[in-house]
């Protein structure tokens, strides 16, 4: 079945620097793979995705990559910023069925 | 649009209490998804619609979880009785039923159970 594994559950960074998390999934019929932030007390809410016929993706300090022979994909975020500290969740999308990593607490500290 | 809406936004009841939670999807989505959040477990999907027909409902705990989805705009998950380790957020959230397009979560339901 599907399974995301996500990496670290906890990372926290100086402001300025860059930030990296990584999933793996299982399922190689996956051809879906959104990002979502957390804020403490809110709801999820998508900050990129990308497609299995796509290997980056980048929207201003945010960029995805993804390796779909070794199934893995990554969130990159550069010049952290305080207000990037949330929780962040890697999903992975098998028909129409869209199932999340463990989430990543990610700490800027300024 | 108002997004999805969920109701209620906090619910406290007792243990062997019944408990329904509601959602309302985004108009024209024709995909609902329910999470269940705890800090051990994360974001657990419990069942999903497409159309208003379950589809997947494997990540549903016990028989004492249900869910309905009488018509395109109305969804509820019950929970009966309920017990203090049902104690969680519940998300709904929606999508149009294709692949690759965005989830919108609604803000969520947070239940504890005494």
């Amino acid at each position: 079945g599907e399974n995301v594994e996500q990496h670290p559950s906890t990372l926290s960074v100086q402001e300025g620097d860059s930030a990296v998390i990584k999933c793996t999934y299982s399922d190689s019929a996956s051809n879906y793979f959104p990002w979502y932030k957390q804020e403490l007390g809110k709801r999820p809410q998508l900050i990129i995705d990308i497609r299995s016929n796509v290997g980056e993706k980048k929207d201003q300090r945010i960029a995805v990559t993804l390796n779909k022979t070794a199934k893995h994909f990554s969130l990159h975020i550069t010049e952290t910023q305080p207000e990037d500290s949330a929780v962040y969740f890697c999903a992975e999308q098998y028909g129409n069925k869209l199932v999340f990593g463990a989430g990543t607490i990610l700490r800027v500290k300024s | 649009d108002a997004g999805v809406i969920q109701s209620p936004r906090h619910e406290v009841t007792e243990m062997g209490q019944e408990v329904t939670l509601r959602c309302k999807p985004i108009s024209g989505h024709n995909s609902l998804f329910w999470y269940r959040q705890t800090m051990m477990r994360g974001l657990e999907l419990l069942i999903y619609f497409n159309n208003n027909v379950p589809i997947d409902d494997s990540g549903m705990p016990e028989d004492r979880f249900s869910a309905k989805m009488p018509n395109a705009s109305f969804s509820t998950l019950k929970i009966q009785p309920s017990e203090p380790r049902d104690s969680a957020v519940y998300f709904c959230a929606s999508s149009i039923q294709s692949l690759n397009t965005e989830a919108f979560f609604g803000q969520g339901t947070r239940l504890t159970v005494v």
